[in-house]
């Protein structure tokens, strides 16, 4: 079992949708990060969080600590947001450097 | 451009052959790190750095690969006598000077590696 799971592994969605995108994980994090990566493209940091919830824009983190859980929220969709979502954390203990990720969600939005 | 760079985009080799790929950090980042995207795999790290230095290589396979950081100039990701198991997409990224390893991690656009 890979110790970051992220669900669904792909998605289309209707341009204007509320997309959701979940991430588990099964060992203690420092932090937990969101990264979109489109096709042949580069990957881009969005968010890095350890407890609460986040916004950017659009876009809008949450992470659950005790259950392990993390959710990456789009509102009003858009073509544009078709890309990779890719779930990461870093482990807790002195390897705090290293990031262990999730085999990402392709996300579909059609216009 | 204060992104992180990495070049060539693209890298073509034969099997036997030397691949070298770059990765320039941004301005006043001293960390870099190495991960591999293999087709329809996830990222996986390789290797952490810090000018000069090796931090953790435990993501490197043991023969064929090396990294280096040198105090002047890019980062080198180097693999001797390509296979083509090595075709995949390599991404560098970089984090600040600061001291704390808990650090937002900003990538480059990646190399892709093709071996003939």
């Amino acid at each position: 079992k890979n110790e970051v799971e992220q669900s669904p592994q792909n998605l289309t969605a209707q341009e204007g949708e509320f997309i959701t995108i979940n991430c588990s994980y099964s060992v203690g994090i420092s932090a937990l990060h969101w990264l979109q990566q489109h096709p042949g493209g580069g990957i881009v940091s969005l968010f890095m969080l350890s407890s609460g919830k986040k916004k950017h824009g659009r876009l809008i983190a949450t992470i659950n600590i005790q259950e392990k859980h993390s959710s990456l929220h789009i509102t009003a969709s858009h073509p544009r947001d078709s890309a990779v979502y890719i779930c990461a954390v870093t482990n807790s203990g002195g390897s705090n450097y290293k990031l262990t990720f999730g085999k990402g969600t392709l996300l579909t939005v059609n216009p | 451009n204060a992104g992180v760079m990495q070049n060539p985009r693209h890298l073509v080799r034969r099997r036997g052959q030397e691949a070298r790929l770059r990765c320039s950090p941004m301005k006043g980042h001293s960390h870099v790190y190495w991960y591999r995207q293999l087709p329809e795999e996830g990222l996986k790290f390789m290797v952490y750095l810090q000018k000069e230095n090796i931090i953790d290589e435990s993501g490197m396979p043991k023969e064929r690969f090396s990294a280096e950081f040198p105090k002047e100039g890019p980062s080198i990701l180097r693999i001797q006598q390509v296979v083509r198991g090595d075709s995949a997409a390599y991404f560098c990224a970089s984090s600040p000077l600061s001291g704390v390893s808990n650090q937002p991690q900003h990538f480059g656009d990646g190399t892709r590696l093709s071996i003939l």
